[in-house]
């Protein structure tokens, strides 16, 4: 069964400085994988998502993430936090090709930005 | 709508009794997801529709949860007889279709908030 791990539940940085979230996944093979953030009283938001190729993407809001097979990792950064990214992101991970019918969902990491 | 449109926004209810939650999904979008979120939870699923197909009701967690999607569009959750450990957020997604590059690509909804006493 595929399962994702977000080990940081809280982390807290100055603003202006970089920031990683960790995620791991649990999977047999090659998942589809996703970071989602939810500002305080709204629902999820897609900031990037990986499928194939390069293990590097770009997603908005100046976040990016890289996956890496070796690890199971696929870490979200950014190198300027801003205040407005203070949020929730939950990292998420989805069957490969074909009809997926649901994503695993990490438990998530509140992100506070101190000013 | 432009977005998904969920109510109500909030919801306390008394144990033992019966709630409905709605969801309107994007215009054209075929696929509709239902999850609940608890605190300090990730998201659980709960229910799936798409298009015509029967949904994929895998997640619901007893018999008391149902949820229904009429003309392929609008949803709605039914809880009977609600328990305490049934207060969570519940969210509504919705995607252009499941599967391939669409496949995660979805559009949430603000959620229902669900306390019962």
């Amino acid at each position: 069964a595929q399962s994702v791990t977000q080990p940081d539940i809280h982390i807290t940085v100055s603003e202006g400085a970089s920031l990683e979230l960790r995620c791991n996944y649990s999977y047999g093979a090659t998942p589809y994988l996703f970071w989602y953030v939810q500002s305080p009283g709204q629902g999820l938001q897609l900031l990037l998502k990986y499928f194939s190729g390069d293990t590097l993407v770009q997603g908005i809001k100046g976040f990016e993430a890289e996956f890496k097979r070796s690890q199971s990792s696929f870490n979200l950064r950014k190198p300027s936090v801003h205040w407005s990214d203070a949020a929730e992101y939950f990292c998420a991970v989805g069957p490969p090709s074909g009809s997926a019918r649901q994503l695993t969902f990490g438990s998530g990491t509140q992100l506070t930005v101190l000013p | 709508g432009a977005g998904v449109s969920q109510s109500p926004s909030n919801k306390v209810t008394e144990k033992g009794k019966d709630v409905e939650l709605r969801c309107d999904p994007i215009s054209g979008h075929t696929a509709l997801y239902w999850y609940r979120q608890s605190l300090g939870q990730g998201l659980e699923f709960l229910i799936y529709f798409q298009g015509n197909s029967a949904p994929d009701k895998s997640g619901l967690p007893s018999d008391r949860f149902s949820a229904e999607r009429t003309g392929g569009s609008v949803s709605t959750l039914t809880i009977q007889r609600t328990q305490q450990e049934d207060s969570a957020v519940y969210l509504c997604a919705s995607s252009l279709r499941a599967g391939g590059f669409n496949t995660g690509e979805l559009f949430f909804g603000e959620g229902s908030r669900l306390t019962v006493l």
